[in-house]
């Protein structure tokens, strides 16, 4: 498949298992973080969002954490399904004057099975 | 409904030819972006417009020309195709170019120079 050769971080789990993606990023001048799902022959797909003055947002399914003090930020999946199996990439936006220029981390591959 | 389409999804060319991929939104979005994909599935923004006017524009060969002929639409063409340009491009689009925009992309046009 697509993921051969690739040689990005991967995580195998469980259906029905938690799953955590963590991203290191670079830019402490970063104020605003999203985390894309891309599945094979896909584009990415936004999950869930979040800005530098919180350090946790939830949505369906999907939990950010974001850690200024060490520039981390992690995705929480609760009860992965096998659908959930795909490229996730964080990506961080300087703000001010990068006028929406998104700085993508290298991706983690989740494979989920059933 | 498809929000940010691109054509070809496919592209198959000699090294040397000139190609274009176009990109539309129907997002009613201002800001339109191009990203390159490459072989490690590490994403790279391009160049953005914003209402048809150039906002950002990486450090990209001059043989990349972008074109907004409303803001809508962000095509881009390709002069004198080489191998390393082999490569998946994103057309995405955000409401505005602001820091904290949520970008949405496309499905992709896969590139292959030979």
């Amino acid at each position: 498949g697509e993921s051969v050769g690739l040689h990005l971080p991967t995580l195998s789990v469980q259906e029905g298992d938690n799953s955590i993606i963590n991203c290191a990023y670079s830019n402490s001048a970063s104020d605003y973080f999203i985390w894309y799902k891309q599945e094979s022959g896909k584009g990415p797909q936004f999950i869930i969002d979040i800005r530098s003055n919180m350090d946790k947002r939830q949505g369906q399914r999907v939990t950010v954490l974001l850690n200024k003090t060490v520039k981390h930020l992690s995705l929480q999946i609760a009860a992965t399904q096998p659908g959930d199996s795909a490229v996730y990439f964080c990506a961080e936006n300087a703000g001010g004057t990068s006028y929406g220029k998104l700085t993508f981390g290298q991706g983690t591959i989740l494979t989920v099975h059933p | 409904d498809t929000a940010v389409s691109q054509t070809p999804k496919y592209l198959v060319t000699q090294m040397g030819n000139d190609k274009s991929i176009k990109c539309e939104q129907n997002l009613g979005h201002d800001t339109m972006y191009w990203y390159k994909q490459d072989s490690k599935k590490f994403l790279k923004i391009m160049f953005s417009y914003n209402n048809k006017e150039l906002i950002i524009n990486e450090t990209v060969p001059n043989r990349f020309s972008p074109k907004s002929p409303d803001k809508a639409h962000l095509n881009l063409h390709i002069n004198s195709l080489e191998l390393g340009d082999s490569a998946v491009y994103f057309c995405a689009s955000s409401q505005d170019h602001g820091g904290s925009e949520t970008q949405y992309f496309g499905p992709g046009t896969r590139l292959l120079v030979l």
